[in-house]
């Protein structure tokens, strides 16, 4: 069956603009999270969703950071005004419930550089 | 407030040699412990969970974990590596109270690189 899949795979951006990520979770995956890799380091939890409300957001790193999930499914990372901070690879993971025991299943990633 | 420590940020073995990644954590409550492995250009993989139960954990490709609650451990083993192993591995946390919201604290992940 498809799995986690993330579009697009890459973006490059200048410094300013603003980005959606996509996110597709595995069909029927009630939990989705969306986590940030920079270079050398692990993934970095941002956004949990359970269905279509955020219940934890507590991983942003500002306001100028914003993830919706508008029917239970797929999801958008929007970044606004860009910064050559916000450089790395965006991780979205789905799992099927959302407990603690869940196996998470992650995407790809998309590398989204900013210029 | 929980975290991750991956002694090694890059560790070298023969093919064949015994394979072990270190990674210790630290939490407030009892933890469920994961590794992940991720090979290049691919997402993360899990490779085995410990939850309940049984401390030494079995995954996939020949992997085990031993929970080692005295010594906040969960070590990742493997008794001969493989050319396909190289990889970079994360090993990660979840608090176990609370029932849902299982996001995982990652470790700074190790490199594993295989020798012929």
């Amino acid at each position: 069956g498809a799995g986690v899949s993330q579009t697009p795979s890459n973006k490059v951006t200048e410094k300013g603009k603003y980005v959606e990520l996509r996110c597709d979770p595995i069909s029927g995956h009630t939990a989705l999270y969306w986590y940030r890799q920079s270079l050398g380091q692990g993934p970095e939890f941002l956004i949990y969703f359970q269905g279509t409300g955020a219940a934890d957001d507590s991983g942003l790193p500002n306001d100028r950071f914003f993830a919706v999930r508008p029917e239970g499914s797929v999801s958008t990372l929007k970044i606004q005004r860009t910064e050559r901070g916000d450089s790395a690879v965006y991780l979205c993971a789905s799992s099927s419930t959302g407990q603690n025991t869940d196996t998470q299943y992650f995407g790809p990633g998309t590398r989204l550089t900013v210029l | 407030a929980q975290s991750v420590t991956q002694l090694g940020s890059h560790v070298s073995v023969s093919e064949g040699a015994l394979v072990l990644l270190r990674c210790n954590y630290s939490s407030s409550v009892p933890p469920y412990l994961f590794w992940y492995v991720q090979y290049p250009n691919q997402g993360l993989q899990l490779l085995l969970k410990y939850t309940t139960g049984a401390t030494l954990v079995k995954g996939i490709n020949g992997f085990e974990a031993e929970f080692k609650k005295s010594e906040t451990s969960f070590h990742l083993t493997k008794p001969s590596a493989h050319m396909s192993d190289a990889a970079e591995y994360f090993c990660a946390v979840s608090e176990s109270y609370g029932g849902s919201q299982g996001n995982l604290i990652f470790g700074k992940g190790t490199k594993l690189s295989v020798k012929p």
